[in-house]
């Protein structure tokens, strides 16, 4: 139980292309997801809470027009990155809670992570 | 604010070997929780073991115990009977009472030499 899928896996685009990461649920719903970005050889960092059917809540210095959030319905929420440039290259990793879990409720399980690469 | 500190950037244990991760946290909240993730090179994060701050015994899960010592601030994570498997990223992780969202520490990667 408590997997969650994320896709793509990995990315290229261009420079100026906007990218969509998919974050799935997949034996649980979840009203409440959680978008990070880790760069190599760091750890992860916070970008925003995705709300079922409300908007996010992005951390600081996270700008929300660039990183589009949508979270449509219990078990998927996207992550849009518009007019990617290079820095923007990284690993976004999404997560879930699954309140059903008896122990340790607050537990966040992660998707497989996707690796964006823009040229 | 909650801060999770990881001082072992680097561990290298040889094979069967029992080790532990260390890990403190500061935080002015009564309640909060503790995780242990392991990040294996594919990147994927997998959810180890939790501590809930008012849990009377140190949790287990398997071959993963979390050394809890509440009145140090520290939550170490033993692996017993090491395998070449646990080699990866391990990251120490809190939330508190009101927040949903993990607070990571810098990780610490293992090595375990056969």
């Amino acid at each position: 139980g408590a997997v969650v899928s994320q896709h793509p896996s990995r990315v290229i685009c261009k420079s100026g292309t906007s990218v969509k990461i998919e974050c799935r649920s997949l034996d649980f719903q979840a009203t409440t997801m959680f978008w990070y970005r880790q760069f190599p050889k760091q750890s992860l960092m916070l970008m925003a809470t995705s709300n079922e059917g409300s908007k996010a809540t992005y951390e600081q210095g996270v700008e929300k027009d660039k990183f589009l959030i949508n979270h449509a319905s219990l078990t998927l929420s996207t992550l849009t990155v518009t007019s990617a440039h290079p820095e923007d290259s990284s690993f976004y990793i999404c997560s879930a809670r699954d309140p059903g879990r008896p122990r340790g409720t607050d537990t966040q399980y992660f998707g497989p992570g996707t690796r964006l690469t823009v040229l | 604010a909650q801060k999770i500190t990881q001082t072992q950037p680097g561990m290298f244990v040889q094979e069967k070997e029992a080790v532990t991760l260390d890990c403190t946290y500061d935080t002015s909240d009564p309640s909060y929780g503790l995780f242990w993730y392991k990040q294996p090179s594919s990147g994927e994060m997998i959810f180890l073991i939790y501590q809930g701050s008012y849990d009377q015994q140190n949790a287990t899960e398997g071959r993963y115990s979390l050394n809890f010592q509440k009145a140090r601030k520290s939550a170490n994570l033993v692996i017993s009977a090491s395998q070449l498997g646990d080699s990866a990223m391990y990251f120490c992780a809190m939330t508190h009472q009101g927040a949903q969202k993990l607070v990571f520490g810098q990780g610490t990667r293992l090595t375990i030499n056969p």
